[in-house]
This record gives structure tokens, sequence and C-alpha cells, in this order.
């Protein structure tokens, strides 16, 4: 079983529409989560981490359930420009200070005009 | 203000030589992880380096590969004897020293596209 699972799609969604992503994660005692977002042939960039209680950011929400060790994105009013693919980040560090990232392969979004 | 910084951006080798791969951290950062995206996959870790050290290689291959952090100058990440699998992007991540357990967000160069003939 892989470390983190996200589903590949490709998500093709027309502007305006919400999207939701989902994510697994394997190793109970992962402390950390995260959403990145690539763009093609690009580096990763940092699009919100994740919060137990739920946290939100403009049209992005994020949500953690610890119990499932399920993590989810929600992105509503989506814009031609959120078009990426979109990586669920999980850090399975035991020891606070080595913020060794576990990547999923990424779910690929096209937002269609 | 410069982000990390990563050169070459690509790099073309035959089957047996040597590649190095440079990597910058943001100014301050003392903290660079450098991972691998192969073709249609994830990012896999390789190592994580402080100045002069070398803190976690879980993730490097036990052969070939080497990386190194030193006092002065970029780090670099060293494939000995490259072969066509070894073709990948190559990031370069840093981050500023930890303090008090919190996360530090990890920075990403634009990488180097590694190529095996």
């Amino acid at each position: 079983r892989k470390e983190v699972e996200q589903d590949p799609g490709p998500f093709n969604v027309p502007e305006g529409a919400t999207v939701a992503f989902n994510c697994t994660y394997s190793n109970s005692a992962s402390q950390s989560f995260f959403w990145y977002r690539q763009d093609c042939r690009k580096e990763p960039k940092l699009l919100m981490s994740v919060y137990s209680s739920g946290n939100e950011d403009g049209r992005f929400t994020a949500q953690l359930n610890r119990a499932s060790q399920y993590i989810s994105l929600l992105i509503r009013d989506s814009k031609l420009s959120d078009s990426a693919t979109y990586l669920c980040v999980v850090n399975i560090s035991p020891n606070f200070g080595n913020e060794k990232l576990t990547f999923g392969t990424g779910t690929r979004l096209t937002i269609i005009p | 203000n410069a982000g990390v910084m990563q050169n070459p951006r690509h790099l073309v080798r035959r089957r047996g030589q040597e590649a190095r791969l440079r990597c910058s951290p943001v100014k301050g950062h003392s903290h660079v992880y450098w991972y691998r995206q192969l073709p249609e996959e994830g990012l896999k870790f390789m190592v994580y380096l402080q100045k002069e050290n070398i803190i976690d290689e879980s993730g490097m291959p036990k052969e070939r590969f080497s990386a190194e952090f030193p006092k002065e100058g970029p780090s670099i990440l060293r494939i000995q004897q490259v072969v066509r699998g070894d073709s990948a992007a190559y990031f370069c991540a840093s981050s500023p020293r930890p303090s008090g357990g919190e996360y530090n967000e990890q920075f990403f160069g634009p990488g180097t596209r590694l190529t095996v003939l």
C-alpha cells in the first residue's frame, strides 16, 4: 500500500464548479499534512496546510480526519488558473525538525472555460 | 529576495558519466532537502542536510548517489556512472531552522531535469 494515495484523475470540470479531492495516508503516526500545487514542469508550491479542525483560505477548504487517515481539499468557484496537479503531502518523520515530506502522485485538474 | 536556485536547469549525460546538481537555498535557510520526481510519479524524498551534516539519507540509493552541503557554497547532489533510470527531475527545497517543533514551510527550487542518453 502506498504511503499517500490519491485519485490521479484527470478531473475536467467547468469554470465556476466546485471540485473535491481526497487523499488517504497509511502511517497513523503522521504529524503534518499539506496540499501542494504543481504546474506542468514546475516546482511544487505550498497551497495550504491542513489542520485537524479544518481550515479555509479563500475558495479553498481543507479537512483532516485522523481517525480515518483521510485528507480532503475543496475548491469552490473554480477558475481557469486553478488548472494544475494537486499534491497531497504528509510529514511522517518521527522527530520534529526533520521535515521529510511524503508526496502523493497528484491529482490532475483541468478547468474548462 | 531570491528563492531557491538550482543549476543547471537541464542536464544531458551519457550512460556512465557523472552528473552534478547544485542547489543554493534561500538566504538564511540552513536546511536543504533533495527530492526526485520520475516521469508520471510523485516526488520522492532522497536526503536531508544541514550545513556540513547529513541528517537523513534514507531515500538515497545505496550506490552512485551522494550529497553534501558544505559550510560555504551550494548543496551538491552527485550521481556517478549515470544510467537511463536516473532520468528524472531533481528538486531541492530549503527551510529555516525549526523553532519549537513548529513546521517550517519548504520552499522548492525550479528543479534540474536530468536526461541520460
